[in-house]
């Protein structure tokens, strides 16, 4: 079945340094793969998205490649802020699975002023 | 357009009890799906409903049902609530089920 693998964290930062969390899937069909951002006591929030090999989805200065040949989709930040602070979750959803979401298990990033 | 909501956010059971929790999709989405988030399990899937009809289910028990309205609200129910069934339910709504929007979650404590 699907199943996504996330770079075990906690990972701590200091300010305005780059950021790069490790996410590979496995799946069946054409997933779409997404990035979501949890603060603490909310919700998921979806940060970026993409549905094809070579898309890139970006936002708020993230940036993530939807790989098909290395079945990956890293998420990336050049310049990271004490607000970035939060837990991030690679996922995937696929057409064949009525685009039931499949998580990785989370990635906490603490960042230092 | 408001984004999703869930209520209650905060609920405290005794082992034993059933509880219900409610979804209020974002307007025009008819697709609702139900997640639970535990430190130990993660996020983990639990239904989805397009159109009052439940579209997928999880690997919970049957203690763990859901339902759709024709307004797309959607809720959950747990029967005879066990300690492990303290969460975070997170409701998420799709327009055409590809992307998920999530709402803020029930913080559900069982003792």
């Amino acid at each position: 079945g699907d199943s996504v693998t996330q770079m075990e964290g906690p990972v701590t930062l200091s300010e305005e340094a780059f950021l790069t969390i490790n996410c590979t899937y496995t799946a069946t069909g054409y997933p779409s793969l997404f990035w979501y951002v949890q603060y603490p006591g909310e919700g998921l929030q979806l940060l970026l998205k993409a549905t094809k090999a070579d898309d890139k989805g970006s936002n708020k200065g993230f940036e993530a490649t939807y790989r098909k040949e290395t079945t990956s989709f890293h998420l990336e930040k050049g310049s990271v802020q004490v607000s970035d602070s939060a837990v991030y979750f690679c996922a995937l959803s696929d057409r064949v699975n009525d685009y039931k979401l499949s998580f990785g298990a989370g990635t906490t990033v603490t960042v230092r002023a | 357009k408001a984004g999703v909501t869930q209520t209650p956010r905060y609920l405290i059971k005794t082992r034993g009890q059933q509880v219900t929790l409610s979804c209020s999709p974002i307007s025009g989405h008819r697709s609702v799906s139900w997640y639970q988030q535990t430190p130990g399990q993660g996020l983990q899937f639990l239904f989805e409903y397009f159109s009052e009809t439940q579209r997928n289910k999880g690997n919970f028990p049957g203690r763990f049902s859901g339902r759709q309205f024709s307004n797309s609200r959607s809720e959950m129910n747990v029967s005879t609530l066990e300690l492990g069934d303290s969460a975070l339910y997170l409701c998420a709504s799709s327009a055409t089920g590809n992307e998920q929007y999530f709402g803020p979650g029930t913080r559900l404590t069982v003792t």
